[in-house]
């Protein structure tokens, strides 16, 4: 998973409730997004960013905030979480300039009651 | 909406048969790439056409790019087991630094 870790894994909430999702990489690349896999939907950004500080909407924000206080980590929060947000969330590192591919970390499973 | 679409949403074949997939997309692109995903895991890239290149290998992969249809096609020879998983094509716009995925193709490979 080219040293991307997210955290939790799992997480089971209420709506309403606050909930923070942890992105964290190793090798210092500067641009991370943020994904939901739904059904029938497949993979949709949320949030990206391009360096500490710098983030941009992606095409399903609403609901989400994100921050990126250090190039390592990339937070995505949900302010109140709804049942709409149940969904598998994927973080993502771009490789070398130039290159353009993704690597992704291992999703976590949010499942909101 | 989305860029990508791909087509066929599911495929299942035998073992030792080539599996093709295809992915339309809407806009002019800088590259268009194919990701694997297997059950419960992330997606892994497996490879990337460029939109000035029509073909290009990888093993068992074979890529095929049509600008001019803003069409592509993933080619899997000789499958095995082991290739059952989903497919994703991903577009990369020209001015953007991000992707954008198709809705996948599932692939069953039965032995």
């Amino acid at each position: 998973d080219a040293g991307i870790t997210q955290s939790p894994r799992h997480k089971v909430t209420e709506t309403g409730t606050p909930v923070t999702l942890r992105c964290h990489q190793t090798e210092n690349h500067r641009y991370m997004y943020w994904y939901r896999q739904d059904p029938g939907h497949g993979l949709r950004l949320i949030h990206y960013s391009y360096g500490v500080k710098d983030t941009d909407k992606g095409e399903v924000s609403d609901g989400y905030s994100v921050s990126r206080s250090k190039t390592e980590d990339f937070l995505l929060t949900l302010e109140s979480a709804t049942s709409s947000q149940t969904s598998v969330y994927f973080c993502a590192i771009m490789g070398l300039a130039g290159v353009n591919e993704q690597f992704f970390g291992p999703g976590t499973r949010l499942t909101v009651l | 909406s989305q860029q990508g679409e791909e087509d066929p949403q599911a495929l299942s074949i035998q073992e030792g048969e080539n599996a093709t997939m295809n992915c339309s997309y809407k806009t002019s692109i800088n590259n268009l790439q194919w990701y694997r995903q297997n059950s419960g895991r992330g997606l892994v890239h497996l490879i990337l056409i460029r939109s000035n290149e029509r073909e290009k290998h990888s093993g068992r992969l074979r890529v095929t790019l049509d600008t001019s249809k803003k069409s592509s096609s993933l080619l899997i020879t000789a499958s095995r087991a082991a290739d059952t998983a989903s497919y994703f094509c991903a577009t990369y716009l020209q001015g953007a630094q991000k992707l954008v995925f198709g809705q996948g193709t599932r692939l069953t490979i039965n032995p």
